[in-house]
This record gives structure tokens, C-alpha cells and sequence, in this order.
């Protein structure tokens, strides 16, 4: 079964601290990954997306790796600022089947002061 | 949110009761999406459009129906709500399949008593 698996749950950090969220699957056959950011009460926003050649790819403060071996993923943010409270997700999207996106469950991020 | 609106942003209705939930873009894609949001899920897709008059079902299609009549709008129907349907419900849309960043809605906040 196609699934995705977010670690941690949640995490809490002090403000200006780096912060890794992990991200592991089992889709195939695979297609890409991307990372989402969800502030609270509002949509999903993208981050990043990467495909199965790409090792890693930065948006200013977040960097996401991919092992498309050992299938896992991670979500790097450098010098964390408050505005970075918000659940991050990972989706991973399947060249076939009826829904080729697959969602995890996502990590809740709160930075604090 | 990418030329995206969903009306209403809240709604608390009772049990058995039909309820519409509207989604509309100005970005012309093709697909469009209906998601539903619960805690210790992640979004989990209840059907889909490719084009007008388009659609297919999702993961968790049972009790929801949609129309798409406009390439603009695309409509999410509870014939008959339950409390299982209390959720928060996201619309999305995208130019591909799979291939293209989703860009996601505001929400919509539905309470079913």
C-alpha cells in the first residue's frame, strides 16, 4: 500500500534554533515529492518539489533532500523564525492509480520565543 | 491562495440536512479537486475534475456527489449530512495530473450536528 510517513509528530523549538522534519514512503511507482506548508486555518502552500533525480533543492530558508534509494525525504529550516509555526506536509505523487497523490499527515511546528 | 475561493468559510448545519460547498478559480487549470481535513489524517481526496462535466471519485467519495458545469466552478454536495462529514474541506486545482504543484483553497469549516 502506497503510504507516507511524517516524523515527528510535533516539535517545538526556540526561535533562530535549525529544525529537520523527516519523511519516508513507500509510493511507487514515483513520480515526485513535494513539501507543503500549512499556517494554521489556511490551505497548503508548495515549497518544494523534487523529482526522483534530485538530490536536494532550497526556498531561502528550507532545504529538502531526497534519497530516492532508501526512499526518505527531510525538510531542513535554518534559523527558524515565528512565522515558521505551521504543519509542514509531505505528498508524494505516483505515476499511476486513480489518486496519485499521497498526503502524510504532516508535522506540527511551533517556534517560540 | 493562487485565485482560489471556496464559499462559505464556515458552515454548522444539522444532521440530514443537503449542504453545497462551492469552490471557484480564475486560473483556467484543468483539475480540480475536493479534500477533506481531519486530525490524524492527512487530506484525504473525496473526487476530482478533469474537465467540465468531468469528474471521478477519490478515496472517501461515500455520501459526497460534485458537478462541474464551468471550467471556473466546481461544486461539493452532501445529499444528506452526518457528524462523520464535520471536517474542514479544502479545494484544490492544478493544470495536470500528478505532475503539476496542487494550489489549494482557504477551507471550508463544516459542523454537522
Amino acid at each position: 500500500k502506497n503510504q507516507v510517513e511524517q516524523s515527528p509528530q510535533s516539535l517545538i523549538i526556540l526561535e533562530g534554533k535549525n529544525c529537520t522534519l523527516q519523511c519516508n514512503y513507500t509510493v511507487s511507482p514515483f513520480s515526485n515529492l513535494r513539501w507543503y506548508k500549512q499556517d494554521t486555518g489556511r490551505g497548503p502552500v508548495s515549497l518544494t518539489i523534487m523529482t526522483f533525480s534530485e538530490n536536494t533543492k532550497s526556498n531561502g530558508r528550507y532545504t529538502a533532500t531526497l534519497d530516492a534509494d532508501t526512499k526518505q525525504s527531510s525538510l531542513h529550516i535554518t534559523a527558524s523564525q515565528l512565522s515558521d509555526s505551521a504543519s509542514y506536509i509531505c505528498v508524494v505523487t505516483s505515476n499511476s492509480g486513480n489518486t496519485p497523490l499521497v498526503f502524510g499527515k504532516g508535522t506540527r511546528l511551533s517556534v517560540i520565543a | 491562495d493562487a485565485g482560489i475561493t471556496q464559499s462559505p468559510r464556515h458552515k454548522v448545519t444539522e444532521t440530514g440536512t443537503p449542504v453545497t460547498l462551492r469552490c471557484h478559480q480564475t486560473e483556467n487549470h484543468r483539475y480540480m479537486y475536493w479534500y477533506r481535513q481531519d486530525p490524524g489524517h492527512g487530506l484525504r481526496l473525496i473526487h476530482y475534475s478533469y474537465g467540465v462535466k468531468d469528474t471521478d471519485k477519490g478515496e472517501v467519495s461515500d455520501g459526497y456527489s460534485v458537478s462541474r458545469s464551468k471550467t471556473e466552478d466546481f461544486l461539493l454536495t452532501l445529499e444528506s449530512a452526518t457528524s462523520s462529514q464535520t471536517s474542514v474541506y479544502f479545494c484544490a486545482i492544478s493544470e495536470s495530473r500528478g505532475k503539476d504543484t496542487q494550489y489549494f483553497g482557504p477551507g471550508t469549516r463544516l459542523t454537522v450536528l
